[in-house]
C-alpha cells in the first residue's frame, strides 16, 4: 500500500520561529508536491519537486526532497502569521496523487 | 484563463437523492481527476481520466460514477446519497508531461441530510 505520513499533524509556533514539516512516502516516485490551503478553500500549489536532491525556496518556505531516503521536507523560517494554514505533500505515482494527511500549522503573533 | 470550474459551490442533498457535480477546464489538460476531502484529512482519488473516452477508478469510487465525453467536462454523478458522502469536493486537471503540475477548483461542498 503506497503511503505518504506527514509530521507532525498539528503545529502551534510563534512568529520569528523556524521549523520545519516532514514528508516520508513508501514509493518509489521523484515527483513531489507542497500545498498549501486556508480553511474553506481550495489547495494553492506551493512547489514542484522534480528529482533527488531538488530545493525550492519561495520566501520564508523552502522544501527538498531526497529520493533515496524517501523523504522531502518544508521550512519555515522566520515564521509570520500569515503563514497560517494547513500544508500538505502529495506524491505523483504514475499521474495519480498520493496524499498526505496535512500539518495544520498555527503561528501566533 | 478560468483554469478548472467546480459547480456548484455548496449544497444539500437528502438521503437517497442523486446529483451531478461539475467540472470544466478549459486549458486542454489530458488528465481529469475527481478528489474527496473528509474534515481534517488529506485527499482522496475517486475516479481519473486520461483523456475523452477513458476513465478509471481511485482509491474511493463507491457510490460514484463518472464520464468523460470531451477534454474539457469531466462530470460526477452521485447516485442514491448517504452521509457518508458529505465532503468537500475537488476536481483537478494536469497536461502531463515533463514539467507538470496540478490545477484545482474551487470545490463543492456537500452535505448529505
Amino acid at each position: 500500500e503506497l503511503k505518504v505520513e506527514q509530521n507532525p499533524l498539528f503545529l502551534s509556533m510563534q512568529e520569528g520561529k523556524n521549523y520545519t514539516i516532514y514528508c516520508n512516502y513508501s514509493t518509489t516516485s521523484d515527483r513531489l508536491y507542497w500545498y498549501r490551503q486556508d480553511p474553506g478553500k481550495s489547495l494553492e500549489s506551493l512547489f514542484v519537486l522534480l528529482s533527488n536532491g531538488a530545493v525550492k525556496q519561495e520566501g520564508r518556505l523552502m522544501a527538498s526532497l531526497d529520493t533515496k531516503a524517501r523523504l522531502s521536507t518544508l521550512h519555515i523560517t522566520a515564521a509570520v502569521h500569515d503563514l497560517s494554514a494547513t500544508y500538505f505533500c502529495a506524491v505523483d505515482e504514475s499521474y495519480q496523487l498520493i496524499w498526505g494527511a496535512g500539518t495544520k500549522l498555527i503561528i501566533k503573533p | 484563463n478560468a483554469g478548472v470550474t467546480q459547480t456548484p459551490k455548496f449544497r444539500i442533498l437528502k438521503i437517497g437523492q442523486s446529483m451531478t457535480l461539475q467540472c470544466t477546464q478549459d486549458m486542454n489538460h489530458n488528465y481529469m481527476y475527481w478528489y474527496r476531502q473528509d474534515p481534517g484529512m488529506g485527499l482522496k482519488l475517486i475516479y481519473y481520466s486520461v483523456g475523452a473516452g477513458i476513465t478509471d477508478k481511485g482509491e474511493v469510487p463507491n457510490g460514484y460514477n463518472v464520464s468523460r465525453s470531451t477534454t474539457e467536462d469531466f462530470p460526477l454523478r452521485l447516485e442514491l446519497a448517504a452521509p457518508s458522502q458529505t465532503s468537500v469536493y475537488f476536481c483537478a486537471s494536469t497536461p502531463g508531461g515533463v514539467n507538470y503540475g496540478y490545477t484545482f477548483g474551487s470545490g463543492t461542498r456537500l452535505t448529505v441530510v
